[in-house]
Formats: C-alpha cells, sequence, structure tokens
C-alpha cells in the first residue's frame, strides 16, 4: 500500500493569510493525487484532482502543485470558510489511501 | 444534480453484521462512466476508504477489511450496499457512500452522501 503523510498535523492563521500543507507520498504517484475539504459534521469535498486541477466551482485561491511523491495545498487570502481539516488521497493505486488530515484553525 | 443517501441501523451488536445502503437520485448507478463507493470516519479520526463497485458487479476491497466486507448493487432501485460482518468496536465509524469520479477504481470521489453514524456497542 502506499502511505500517504501530510504536515503539519495542524496549523493556525488568521483571515487574510496564506496557508501551504504538504502531503507526501511513500512511493511515486506521478500526479494521481486529491484534495479535500472537510468542516465538522460534514462530509468531505473534493476540491482539487490530478495534483493540481480545481474542481468546478472551487474558488481560485485554492491551488495545487506536485508531482512524484511530494505535494502541495496553498491557500490564499484565507477566508473564514475555509477554516476546516484538508485530507490528501492518492489515486495511483490500489487502495486509494487518504492521509491522515491537516486541521487549519484560526489564529 | 446528484445526491447520494445513506441508510441503515445506527446501532449494532459487536459480531453481528453491519449493513448500509446507499440511494442515488439524480443519476444512475447504472452507468458506465462511475464506480461507485464506501469510505468510513472513526469518531476524531482520518478517512478509511473501504472498496467500490462497478455497476456491472466489479468490486475492489481494501485489503485490511476484504475478509469482511460485502459490497452490492442493484440497479433496479438505483442502489448500492455495504456489508461489514463481525463488528467490533473498532468499526464504530461515519459511514459515506460516494461517487468516484471516472470508471477507474481509485479515481477521486466528487459527490458524497452526508454520512451516517454507526455505533457497534452491546
Amino acid at each position: 500500500d502506499i502511505q500517504m503523510t501530510q504536515s503539519p498535523s495542524s496549523v493556525s492563521a488568521s483571515v487574510g493569510d496564506r496557508v501551504t500543507i504538504t502531503c507526501r507520498a511513500s512511493q511515486g504517484i506521478s500526479s494521481w493525487l486529491a484534495w479535500y475539504q472537510q468542516k465538522p459534521g460534514k462530509a468531505p469535498k473534493l476540491l482539487i484532482y490530478a495534483a493540481s486541477s480545481l474542481q468546478r466551482g472551487v474558488p481560485s485561491r485554492f491551488s495545487g502543485s506536485g508531482s512524484g511523491t511530494d505535494f502541495t495545498l496553498t491557500i490564499s487570502n484565507l477566508q473564514p470558510e475555509d477554516f476546516a481539516t484538508y485530507y490528501c488521497q492518492q489515486a495511483n493505486s490500489f487502495p486509494p489511501n487518504f492521509g491522515q488530515g491537516t486541521r487549519l484553525e484560526i489564529k | 444534480h446528484l445526491q447520494l443517501q445513506e441508510s441503515g441501523p445506527g446501532l449494532v451488536k459487536p459480531s453481528e453484521t453491519l449493513s448500509l445502503t446507499c440511494t442515488v437520485s439524480g443519476g444512475s448507478v447504472s452507468s458506465s462512466s462511475y464506480y461507485w463507493g464506501w469510505i468510513r470516519q472513526p469518531p476524531g479520526k482520518e478517512l478509511e476508504w473501504i472498496g467500490n463497485i462497478y455497476y456491472s458487479g466489479n468490486t475492489y476491497y481494501n485489503p485490511s477489511l476484504k475478509s469482511r466486507v460485502t459490497i452490492s448493487v442493484d440497479t433496479s432501485k438505483n442502489q448500492f450496499s455495504l456489508k461489514l460482518s463481525s463488528v467490533t468496536a473498532a468499526d464504530t465509524a461515519v459511514y459515506y457512500c460516494a461517487r468516484h469520479d471516472s470508471p477507474a477504481v481509485t479515481t477521486p470521489l466528487d459527490y458524497w452522501g452526508q454520512g451516517t453514524l454507526v455505533t457497534v456497542s452491546s
């Protein structure tokens, strides 16, 4: 199985800040990576697929980059609704494992 | 607009079988364009992919759960279902059904149900 490791586990930031979350795969997955946002009591929401493609309807302040084993999710100009937990998921091979999550909190 | 809705008992006794159904509206489980999956999340923990199914009945299960999981599809009811046998307290989680965004096993999940909490307790 491919293991996905996110860092940091949690981060504090203020409205208007720029935040970067990292996801590392235990082996190369090309660009087969997705990012999700999850708010308390809600289902995850797909933000980015294929490492850098923005899902329809997702604000452009979200961006993704990376390939191989190292990936980043960047949120620019943080908005109040962005405070949530973010998960990466590899889509390269079976089983499609998730990272452990990064909690984005208000400073 | 595609919607998915999980249903089933919220409480299951240890050693028994957990059974959930996902009803799809605004789309069809008979579509050849998607796989349909189950994911779970223990309270306060990360997401775990359980398995998925194609309209033809082809299934893929997480090796960590494979011996206890069965996923089936009922195209006449536009539903797919999850059974997890021999449950323990470790199976207590919110269970989500979701759609993979293409006809491949490992692709991202673009539509999700709201989730249903299943507690394993006597």
